[in-house]
């Protein structure tokens, strides 16, 4: 249980595009979600968090209008890249938490994470 | 500021137990410590995580030492695909979770 799939798992665009990364919870309702990042050779960056119905909370430095986070069902966040530049080319990763039923309230389960390469 | 502080990395022969230490001085005495690993180009993947008590599941073991500033991952009996970059996390609350560097661990035949 407590499984976590992302669409797509990797994406090529041209600069300027917008891309749309989707972060499902495949097996368990998830009342939060979160949004990371990971350039080369480094850890994980949390970018935002997304509850269910309300408005992601971003961390300092991270362009809300730029990645913009929808979490409109308990088993379904999305994370757009809008006007990606080479410098959005990333790994990106998501997780959910799960509420009542679903593996451990408190543990993080991750996704297999997206890649992106913005040309 | 890291909360957590682990060796860069550590290698251990095929077979054996990898011990996997973490320094956690300044947790609070409602926070977990948390251990996820990543292998490369994957989403990380939990492992294990205690309170005060030692905790055991079929991956893994977690040693907390009682003044909970530090604790152990073990793995008894590496093998290749255990190698990773393990991730020791304090939880700074219920649901945020901040990654360090980690530790590469490289299993060897």
């Amino acid at each position: 249980g407590a499984v976590v799939s992302q669409h797509p798992s990797w994406v090529i665009c041209k600069s300027g595009t917008s891309v749309k990364i989707e972060c499902r919870s495949l097996d368990f309702q998830a009342t939060t979600m979160f949004w990371y990042r990971q350039f080369p050779k480094q850890s994980l960056m949390l970018m935002a968090t997304s509850n269910e119905g309300s408005k992601a909370t971003y961390e300092q430095g991270v362009e809300k209008d730029k990645f913009l986070i929808n979490h409109a069902s308990l088993t379904l966040s999305t994370l757009t890249v809008t006007s990606a530049h080479p410098e959005d080319s990333s790994f990106y990763i998501c997780s959910a938490t799960p509420g009542a039923g679903g593996g451990s309230t408190d543990t993080q389960y991750f996704g297999p994470g997206t890649r992106l390469t913005v040309l | 500021d890291a909360k957590t502080t682990q060796p860069p990395s550590m290698d251990c022969a095929e077979g054996r137990a990898a011990n996997l230490p973490c320094n956690h001085s300044t947790i609070s005495g409602n926070e977990y410590v948390y251990w996820y690993r990543q292998i490369h180009s994957q989403g990380p993947q939990y492992i294990i995580h205690g309170l005060k008590n030692n905790e055991t599941n079929e991956m893994a073991s977690l040693i907390i030492t009682e003044d909970r500033k530090s604790s152990t991952l073990i793995l008894p009996h590496a093998t290749l695909r255990d190698t990773a970059v393990y991730y020791c996390i304090v939880r700074v609350n219920n649901n945020d979770m901040r990654f360090g560097a980690g530790t590469r661990l490289t299993v060897k035949p």
